[in-house]
């Protein structure tokens, strides 16, 4: 079990660019999970998939937010046209159904 | 939709002490989920609950899943410098898939 990885760790953009993040799962889990974190607040959930099907979206996630995982394993967020309002941890999280979910380290975006 | 609420905010305690946290909802939930997140990482899971009335432990950690299905506590006793942190509840309700999470407890420890 390696955990689940995201990529990168840190990002930085100027506002109204797009930016792409990465998210390998625990292998054996069909369930993927992103969420949402902002300082001192708990995780705000956005979407999640089972294997490549993306069964449930928040109505946090706008136009501007896609999310996918063409081949049932790792995913992909990414955020265009950027704003300042976007920037936030953004963690991945995968899980067997029904079961706890296990989160990687996150990505931090910073939209200046 | 679902809220949970998270109490207390932060708690400045003695090393040796025991803590207490504990999260409330006016939804249903049937899984309740006690997680700790150091800066910088990702929440970790500490204790998973699935059960009215059931009480699990995980070392010092103790949790309850409230027989109302609407509120969860977790215990930490004899609190060490390394339970520094912020602990979050989260819940799930039924048929749902995704985890609802409190706003965080965060704990100091003064040595």
């Amino acid at each position: 079990d390696t955990g689940v990885s995201q990529d990168p760790r840190h990002k930085i953009t100027k506002r109204g660019q797009n930016v792409t993040f990465r998210c390998d799962p625990i292998s054996e889990h069909n369930r993927l999970y992103w969420y949402r974190q902002t300082l001192g607040q708990g995780p705000e959930f956005l979407t999640y998939f089972q294997n490549e099907a993306q069964l449930e979206k928040s109505r946090l996630l706008s136009d501007r937010f896609s999310a996918e995982r063409p081949k049932g394993s790792f995913s992909t967020l990414e955020i265009q046209r950027t704003e300042q309002g976007d920037s936030a941890m953004y963690l991945c999280a995968s899980s067997f159904p029904n079961s706890p979910l296990h989160f990687g380290n996150g990505t931090r975006l910073t939209v200046t | 939709g679902q809220q949970l609420n998270q109490s207390p905010q932060s708690m400045f305690i003695q090393e040796g002490e025991d803590v207490s946290m504990n999260c409330t909802s006016s939804s249903i939930f049937n899984t309740w989920l006690w997680y700790k997140q150091d800066p910088g990482e990702g929440p970790v899971l500490l204790i998973a609950l699935y059960k009215a009335g059931e009480l699990t432990s995980n070392g010092r950690l103790t949790a309850q899943f409230g027989i109302t299905r609407k509120d969860s506590f977790l215990n930490i006793s004899a609190s060490i410098p390394s339970d520094v942190g912020i602990y979050f509840c989260a819940g799930r309700i039924q048929g749902a898939q995704k985890l609802v999470f409190g706003q965080g407890t965060r704990l100091t420890i003064n040595p």
